[in-house]
């Protein structure tokens, strides 16, 4: 089983500021198989990133993914106020499939 | 649009069962898999496994082997989750999620979950 390893736990940023969000992998997720999610309370997780850099349908591209092997990254560029949330990461290139513990960033 | 509707919430007694159904439109379900994801309160994401709804084959996560079952119903378009033996660690908010394209995938569309508390 492929573990995640998200950091920070907790990321404190005002609107406007650069998010950085790192996930690690515990071995080598196949052929960039990364995703990256936004979940705000009480709602589903929503698909942002996949493989590793490929935006969702109406992911505003301010929302940017990278990397590979084992170290993937997701940056906001201007936090806007809806993107205060949790962010997870998820390798599905093998099964099971798994999910990083999860990125909170919040207002400072 | 593609729509993932998830039945209502449920509170169920230790030991007992509970069937979770996920209703889909906008697609032909056949064409799809379909993942079941759990999340417990205030913790993150768990996936449980997977089915394809064109043959009916599952992967069940590990440690759930034996106690869940996904199946599906394509006459009316809706994929089922049963777990069974239901412990306090069940309690979490279930929801099921399309894979985006073939059987290694990312999920691009989720039901709006369903709640299932155990508590005697």
């Amino acid at each position: 089983e492929i573990v995640l390893t998200q950091s920070p736990g907790t990321l404190s940023l005002s609107p406007g500021e650069r998010a950085t969000l790192s996930c690690r992998a515990s071995q080598s997720v196949s052929s960039s198989y990364l995703a990256w999610y936004q979940q705000k309370p009480g709602q589903a997780p929503r698909l942002l990133i996949y493989g590793a850099s490929s935006r969702a349908t109406g992911v505003p591209d301010r929302f940017s993914g990278s990397g590979s092997g084992t170290d993937f990254t997701l940056t906001i560029s201007r936090l806007e106020p809806e993107d205060f949330a949790v962010y997870y990461c998820q390798q599905y290139g093998s099964s099971p499939w798994t999910f990083g513990q999860g990125t909170k960033v919040e207002i400072k | 649009q593609v729509q993932l509707v998830q039945s209502g919430a449920e509170v169920k007694k230790p030991g007992a069962s509970v069937r979770v159904s996920c209703k889909a439109s906008g697609y032909t379900l056949t064409s799809y898999y379909m993942h079941w994801v759990r999340q417990a309160p205030g913790q993150g994401l768990e996936w449980m496994g997977l089915i394809n709804p064109s043959g009916g084959s599952t992967n069940y996560a590990q440690k759930l082997q034996g106690r869940v079952t996904m199946t599906r119903d394509t006459s009316s378009s809706t994929v089922y989750m049963e777990l069974s033996s239901l412990r306090s660690e069940d309690t979490a908010v279930y929801y099921c999620a399309r894979g985006h394209s073939g059987y290694y995938s990312e999920f691009d569309y989720w039901g709006q979950g369903t709640l299932v508390t155990v508590s005697s």
